[in-house]
């Protein structure tokens, strides 16, 4: 049973454009979320994180939103940049903190130039 | 660079044998996790240990166990392997809110 989910598996965008990124969770408990980007052959790389007692967060180019209601959150970047091409994975924690996240599979953004 | 390090970055073996996967974390940090990433999956969390205690355990197989040392490094030892254990695992260290990953070990059992 997949409690975060990240049902685009690949994104492409043109340079300047925005992207955006999108994520499900199902369990309730989950109050804090993050979002990770990784490149081929690193690490996942921290991004930006959301508490359960927002609904917005932003960083730069970078904005994350969260409805709780709908379980669902996404994340902006503006503008898409040709660097930004990675895979972005959003990760979810019940714990108020980022101990036991639990990952989604991963979207694959690709920026044009 | 994250400052965590993890050794081998590649590692092929054969199915029924052992290995030992290394990692040292951020100057620090007293959590350590590991994560286990297969084919078009996300990252699975394995296990936690905090300070040398195990603190949260995850989807990790009896075949798999790991231990922190009091020099805080980590060591995860993977045992009978078997196809389906090829993945990339990765080491994590935080010391708060956010999670610092290393580059990964790649696993190949053939």
């Amino acid at each position: 049973d997949q409690q975060v989910k990240q049902n685009s598996p690949s994104l492409s965008v043109q340079e300047g454009r925005i992207s955006i990124l999108n994520c499900d969770y199902t369990n309730s408990m989950f109050d804090y979320f993050l979002w990770y980007k990784k490149y081929p052959a690193e690490g996942p790389t921290f991004l930006i994180s959301i508490s359960s007692i927002k609904d917005k967060n932003e960083d730069g180019r970078f904005t994350v939103f969260l409805n709780k209601s709908a379980k669902h959150l996404s994340l902006h970047i503006v503008p898409s940049q040709p660097g930004d091409s990675a895979v972005y994975f959003c990760a979810a924690s019940p714990q108020g903190g980022s101990e036991k996240l639990v990952f989604g599979k991963g979207t694959k953004l690709t920026v044009n130039p | 660079d994250s400052g965590v390090t993890q050794t081998p970055k590649h590692l092929i073996t054969a199915t029924g044998q052992r290995v030992t996967l290394r990692c040292s974390p951020r100057s620090g940090d007293l959590s350590v996790y590991w994560y286990q990433q297969s084919l078009d999956q996300g990252l699975q969390f394995l296990i936690q240990y905090y300070n040398g205690e195990e603190r949260a355990k995850g989807n990790i197989l009896e075949r798999f166990s790991a231990q922190q040392f009091p020099d805080l490094h980590s060591e995860l030892n993977l045992s009978s392997l078997e196809l389906g254990d090829s993945a990339l695992y990765f080491c994590a260290s935080s010391v708060e809110e956010e999670q610092f990953f290393g580059p990964g070990t790649r696993l190949t059992v053939l």
